[in-house]
């Protein structure tokens, strides 16, 4: 089966300024979440959806960052503006069922975007 | 909510040695503890996983033992080769409830360098 798809793979932007991300989960895939990577770090949730509804974005900062996912499909996660802190790797990841990660339904990464903010 | 401590962060051995790295949890309600291996430049990708009913579970050089007690389960890989070198992590969820939606915790991760 095809992997989680990610674009673009790196992006550089400045500060203050927006920049987008794109993900197309495995075919079949209920849920799907956007990680944040830090450098030296372990992933950090930013947002999960089942299907196409939100069920939790609990860390995700709401005043600059936004995500959607059109007809439980493709998502994009946007930073509007972006800050230096928001240097890291943003890994998209699906599972198959509709109650989060078990062992009958595993998280399957996408290869990231490395996003340096400068 | 859960929390995940993983011991070292980083790891170097000599080829054919083993390694093992530890990890604990916080949330007693945690049943599932995979853990992934991310090489440089890729997403983390799943080597082996284990349920809180079972204490431990093998897969050629690759084994996971869970101590549901103590909350701490561990990743032991034997005969460790230079293609093992990467960044681990373990991870943990607990089951779909109104406080929880299934979603995996990570550790910090443990670089694990094997000296050929």
């Amino acid at each position: 089966e095809a992997g989680v798809a990610q674009s673009p793979r790196y992006k550089i932007i400045e500060k203050r300024q927006s920049v987008a991300f794109w993900c197309n989960p495995i075919s079949g895939h209920a849920t799907l979440y956007w990680y944040q990577q830090i450098l030296g770090q372990g992933p950090k949730l930013l947002i999960q959806f089942q299907n196409n509804g939100v069920v939790d974005d609990s860390q995700l900062p709401k005043d600059r960052f936004s995500a959607e996912r059109l007809k439980g499909v493709d998502s994009t996660l946007k930073i509007q503006p972006a800050k230096l802190e928001d240097s890291a790797v943003y890994l998209c990841a699906s599972s198959l069922g509709q109650t989060g990660v078990t062992h009958n339904s595993p998280l399957h990464f996408g290869n990231g975007t490395r996003l340096t903010v400068t | 909510g859960e929390n995940v401590e993983q011991h070292p962060s980083t790891l170097s051995v000599q080829e054919g040695d083993s390694a093992v790295i530890k990890c604990t949890y916080s949330d007693s309600a945690s049943n599932y503890f995979p853990w992934y291996k991310q090489e440089l430049g890729k997403g983390p990708q799943l080597i082996i996983d284990i349920r809180s009913n079972v204490g431990e579970k093998k897969d050629q050089r690759i084994a996971v033992t869970l101590n549901k007690t103590a909350k701490h389960f561990s990743l032991h890989i034997t005969e460790t080769q230079p293609e093992d070198s990467a960044v681990y992590f373990c991870a943990a969820t607990s089951p779909w409830r109104s406080s929880n939606t299934g979603k995996l915790i990570f550790g910090q991760g443990t670089t694990l360098q094997v000296k050929p």
